[in-house]
């Protein structure tokens, strides 16, 4: 079973609209994540890290909540250049610090 | 600043050839990873390294062996490739991670196919 579960999508949605995806993580001790935006045939990039008290940066903000282990990223006001793979990644994997990636959601945003 | 490399972008294969995979990191990382990407299936991490001289092995190493002469460089071999090998491998790279959060730096990929 992998340990950081995403659903595959794909989220399609209008320009300007609001989305949101979760993560949900298996590890209880996990503490770092990060979201990862992939273009298509491109490698993964660094979109933003998670905190504990929630990240924001500009349209796009962060969440984590322990309770229920799961990860979320809000994407407000879609643009087209949002379309893309978003990764979820788990810092703390097995008490180690190797990283583990969900599967990742596909978003499309038309016009 | 070049960030990570990765040699070739593209190769094709024969059943049973051997290859190697170069990743290079001009960052002063120590850590470096090797990933394998396929359809479905996301980033599954092949063999990683937490500094010159030392790696160890990630979800999926078998078929694989890597090498860590050098903090800048890390090699993926494939001895004897298979077509279940036929993927797209990325190498990554991050600092020496101590409980606190650090981000990867991917290379942009290699495309192997094995016929």
């Amino acid at each position: 079973r992998k340990e950081v579960e995403q659903d595959p999508g794909p989220f399609n949605v209008p320009e300007g609209a609001t989305v949101a995806f979760n993560c949900t993580y298996s590890n209880s001790a996990s503490q770092s994540f990060f979201w990862y935006r992939q273009d298509c045939r491109k490698e993964p990039k660094l979109l933003m890290s998670v905190y504990s008290s929630g990240n924001e940066d500009g349209r796009f903000t962060a969440q984590l909540n322990r309770a229920s282990q799961y990860i979320s990223l809000l994407i407000r006001d879609s643009k087209l250049s949002d379309s893309a793979t978003y990764l979820c990644v788990d810092h703390l994997s097995g008490g180690s610090y190797i990283p583990t990636f969900g599967r990742g959601t596909s978003l499309i945003v038309h016009p | 600043n070049a960030g990570v490399t990765q040699t070739p972008k593209f190769r094709v294969l024969k059943t049973g050839q051997s290859m190697t995979l170069l990743c290079a990191q001009d960052m002063n990382h120590e850590y470096m990873y090797w990933y394998r990407q396929d359809p479905g299936m996301g980033l599954r991490l092949i063999h990683y390294s937490v500094g010159e001289g030392t790696t160890a092995k990630g979800e999926v190493p078998d078929g694989y062996n890597v090498s860590r002469l050098k903090k800048q460089n890390f090699l993926l071999g494939l001895e004897s490739a298979a077509p279940s090998q036929t993927s797209v491998y990325f190498c990554a790279s991050s600092y020496l991670t101590s409980g606190e959060r650090e981000t990867q730096y991917f290379g942009p990929g290699t495309r192997l196919l094995v016929l």
